[in-house]
Formats: structure tokens, sequence, C-alpha cells
């Protein structure tokens, strides 16, 4: 089956570094995205992951690992702006086309 | 560039009415991309068009939920008769299929509220 599981909650102080972590479990691993969702918006494309290592962009960067089927967002410097959630997506193609999973998201707050 | 259109943003109706939402994707995206959204959760498919033919409908309730692209173009959801459980926000999505990430590019949603 496929089961991707990530925090349901964090906060986080303007000016710092968070970690969001994702775990998952599918047989046809084709990629993992990350998307921002503000409360009440479309969610947007922050970030893909398809080989190992670490992707930097600006303030965020994401990393995976395939072998541990982990990944993790990291976000510097946090600004008021970062509070929304963050989905975290698999890409499967066990079906012969490919199809996004989404987990449940990560609401993060972050506070002054 | 437009982005995803979607209409209406949001339609109240009682259970057992029926509703269509509309969805007009990126010039030149290949798929198009239904996803119920509860409050909550994440996104989950609903139903995936590759030009106007279905893809993966394995999560569309087809006794109530029916979707068409019939140019392959544009798209409808209908859902008919609704249910309470089916209040969510849909959310439309394309993608070109030709880059490099594929990613998907979301609409601002429907939000369906069912009294």
């Amino acid at each position: 089956g496929q089961n991707i599981d990530q925090p349901t909650e964090m906060t986080a102080t303007e000016g710092a570094i968070v970690q969001i972590n994702c775990t998952y479990q599918t047989s046809g691993f084709n990629g993992l995205f990350w998307y921002q969702q503000h409360a009440g918006e479309a969610p947007t494309f922050l970030s893909y992951n398809v080989l190992d290592g670490l992707e930097e962009k600006g303030r965020f960067s994401s990393f995976l690992s395939r072998s541990k089927g982990y990944s993790y967002l990291l976000l510097k410097e946090l600004q008021m702006k970062d509070s929304a959630s963050y989905l975290c997506a698999v890409r499967d193609f066990s079906g012969g086309y490919n199809k996004l999973i989404f987990g449940a998201g990560t609401r993060l707050a972050v506070h002054p | 560039e437009a982005g995803v259109a979607q209409s209406p943003r949001y339609k109240i109706i009682e259970k057992r009415q029926s509703v269509a939402f509309w969805c007009n994707p990126i010039s030149g995206h290949a798929t198009l991309y239904w996803y119920q959204q509860i409050l909550g959760q994440g996104p989950k498919l609903l139903i995936q068009f590759q030009n106007n033919g279905v893809v993966d409908d394995s999560q569309l309730p087809k006794d109530r939920f029916s979707a068409e692209r019939l140019k392959g173009v544009d798209s409808t959801l209908k859902i008919q008769p609704a249910k309470l459980e089916d209040s969510a926000v849909y959310l439309c999505a394309s993608s070109f299929g030709g880059s490099t990430h594929n990613e998907q590019f979301f609409g601002p949603g429907t939000r369906l509220t069912v009294l």
C-alpha cells in the first residue's frame, strides 16, 4: 500500500530554522514534491527530489533518502508569511502512470 | 501566463441537490486532475485525464460523481446527488508532461458546503 506520514502541527519563531519531516511507503516511487498551502488558497510548488541528497532553493531546502523512505523540508530565516500548511507528496508509478499521493500536511505557525 | 481557472469559488447547496464545477487548465497542459480536499487533510485524487481520456478514476465515487473533458481542454466535475460528506474544497490542477519535474499547477479551488 501507500502511506505518507508528516507531523500535524509545528510552531517556530521568526528568524529561526524549522525542519518538517516526511516518511513514506510506496511501491513505485518516482519523485517527491513539497507544496505550500496558505489557508483558503491552492497548493503551490516548492521543491522536487528524485535522487538522494539535498536540493537548495533560496531559504528552502529539501532532502531525500530513497533507501529510508524519508524526506525533509528545511525552512531558514523564517518569516511570518511562512505560516502555512506544507504538503509532502509522493509521485507513484506503480499503476503504469504517474500519480501524486499527498500527505495530510503539516500546519506551521510562525510567531514573532 | 494565465493560471488554472476554476468556477465557482464557493457553492452552498442542500443534500440531495446537484452541483457542477468548471476548470480551465493552463494552455498546453495535457494532463488535468480533480482533487477533493477535506478540511485538515491533504488533497485526494478523484480523477486524472490525459487529453480527453481518463487515466485514473479509481477513487471517484461513480454512483454520484462524474467528470468529463470532452475537447481535451476544460473540464467539468458534477455531483448528483450531493451528500453531507461531500463538503470539501475541489481543486483542479494541470501539468505539462514535458517539463523536467512535471509539477502540477493548482487552481484556486471551489469550496462546497452541503447542508
